[in-house]
């Protein structure tokens, strides 16, 4: 079945950008997904980019996609200490939009 | 709009006793789902409704039950409960490709 996975940790310093990675193994996943999640919070859907797709940008969110090496990437520019979180990639493959996550990225933003 | 809901919030039980989660969706969305959410992982399907009348399994579905008690609510039952299932409870919906989450329940079972 689909397998998604992310680094663990990322640390950048504020105002700079940051990049998320995520490597998924089922090449029919047809809607790629980041979602945030704050501390005791649930899940904020921030973008999804279908797999027809290239490039997605939403003001500071950027999203590549390369499927041929199946990676998906999320680009937060300008980071922001409001920005600090765990990032969740998701796969989805089929009409029932079932996803399938990745363990998520814990993003640390530095004053 | 509430968006999704969830209750309770918060639950301790001990090894053996049953309880319900409640969820329910504002949206009139056709689907819902039931995510497990353990220390360090990602989310896990355990069960999903694709629409008002049918709920079928999904990674995890041993040790539960679910019942789309009507389109607005989607809910899920542990029948004798074990710590192994533990964890954070997430319901979500959807209509499009937009899978929206509540905020959650935190089960503690001793």
């Amino acid at each position: 079945g689909e397998d998604v996975e992310q680094s663990l940790f990322l640390s950048v310093r504020e105002g700079d950008s940051s990049v998320i990675n995520c490597t998924y193994t089922d090449s029919s996943s047809t809607y790629l997904y980041w979602y945030k999640q704050e501390p005791g919070a649930g899940l904020q859907l921030l973008t999804y980019i279908f797999s027809n797709m290239d490039m997605k940008q939403d003001q500071r969110l950027t999203v590549l996609l390369n499927k041929k090496d199946k990676h998906l990437s999320l680009r937060i520019a300008d980071t922001q200490t409001g920005d600090s979180a765990i990032y969740f990639c998701a796969a989805g493959g089929d009409s029932s939009y079932k996803l399938i996550f990745g363990s998520g990225t814990r993003l640390l933003v530095r004053p | 709009n509430a968006g999704v809901t969830q209750t309770p919030k918060f639950q301790v039980l001990k090894t053996g006793q049953s309880m319900t989660l409640q969820c329910a969706q504002d949206m009139n969305h056709n689907s819902m789902y039931w995510y497990r959410q353990d220390p360090g992982m990602g989310l896990r399907l355990i069960y999903y409704s694709a629409s008002e009348g049918t709920t079928d399994k999904g990674e995890v579905p041993n040790g539960y039950n679910v019942s789309r008690l009507n389109k607005r609510e989607f809910s899920l039952r542990l029948e004798s409960a074990a710590p192994s299932q533990t964890s954070v409870y997430f319901c979500a919906s959807s209509e499009d490709v937009r899978p929206f989450f509540g905020p959650g329940t935190r089960l503690t079972v001793l």
